[in-house]
């Protein structure tokens, strides 16, 4: 059974602070990992993705992920958040033939205090 | 481009009774997801399509739940008999070639059975 967990339901920074979200997954095949950003009543909205290669990826608005074999996870970085960052945050695994099965993990809601 | 489009935003309908939700994916996408968020399941995985045809409906509840997608700029994901249970966001998402490509989310459909 796939999983992704996600240890932090809520996590709570200031404006200015740098937040780490944290990922790990159990997978034993070739994944992938991203991470979405879904906003108060709105739909889920790509950040970023892994797959091979350099295992710190770059993503929109300042986010960077670091993928960790050996610890099997995905962690999200940001260095300063902005309150427009608040919202809730979903670690995603992809595998099965052109990564088209998708497991979530339950999220994180970062609230970005001023 | 206005995204994945989904109708209707939010559908109320009674105890037993049919609902169909519907999923206009961005043109060019070969691969359509349909997702369900719920605050204690969180997101689950219920179907997916390439090209049209169903490739994957491994979470789909199979007694009452049915998905088709009769043409590439379509998806229905129907409901009869709707019980209190299924109360949920419906999403759907597609992405050019599978999940290993980024995947783009709509809105959702906020069904609630009374």
């Amino acid at each position: 059974t796939q999983t992704v967990s996600q240890s932090d339901a809520h996590v709570t920074v200031f404006e200015g602070d740098s937040v780490e979200l944290r990922c790990n997954y159990s997978y034993g095949g070739s994944i992938y990992l991203s991470w979405y950003i879904q906003h108060h009543g709105r739909g889920l909205q790509f950040l970023l993705k892994y797959y091979s290669g350099n295992p710190v990826v770059q993503g929109v608005n300042g986010f960077e992920a670091e993928f960790s074999k050996s610890d099997s996870s995905f962690h999200l970085r940001k260095a300063s958040v902005h309150w427009s960052d608040s919202a809730v945050y979903f670690c995603a695994v992809s595998y099965g033939t052109g990564g088209y099965k998708v497991v979530f993990g339950s999220g994180t809601r970062l609230l970005v205090s001023p | 481009n206005a995204g994945v489009i989904q109708t209707p935003r939010h559908k109320v309908t009674g105890k037993g009774q049919e609902a169909t939700l519907w999923c206009e994916p961005i043109s060019g996408h070969s691969a359509v997801f349909w997702y369900r968020q719920t605050i204690v399941q969180g997101l689950e995985f219920l179907t997916y399509f390439r090209n049209q045809a169903p490739i994957d409906d491994s979470g789909m509840p199979k007694e009452r739940f049915s998905a088709q997608m009769p043409n590439q700029s379509h998806s229905t994901l129907k409901i009869q008999s709707t019980q209190p249970q299924d109360s949920a966001v419906y999403l759907c998402a597609s992405s050019l070639q599978g999940a290993n490509t980024e995947v783009f989310f709509g809105k959702g459909t906020r069904l609630t059975v009374v």
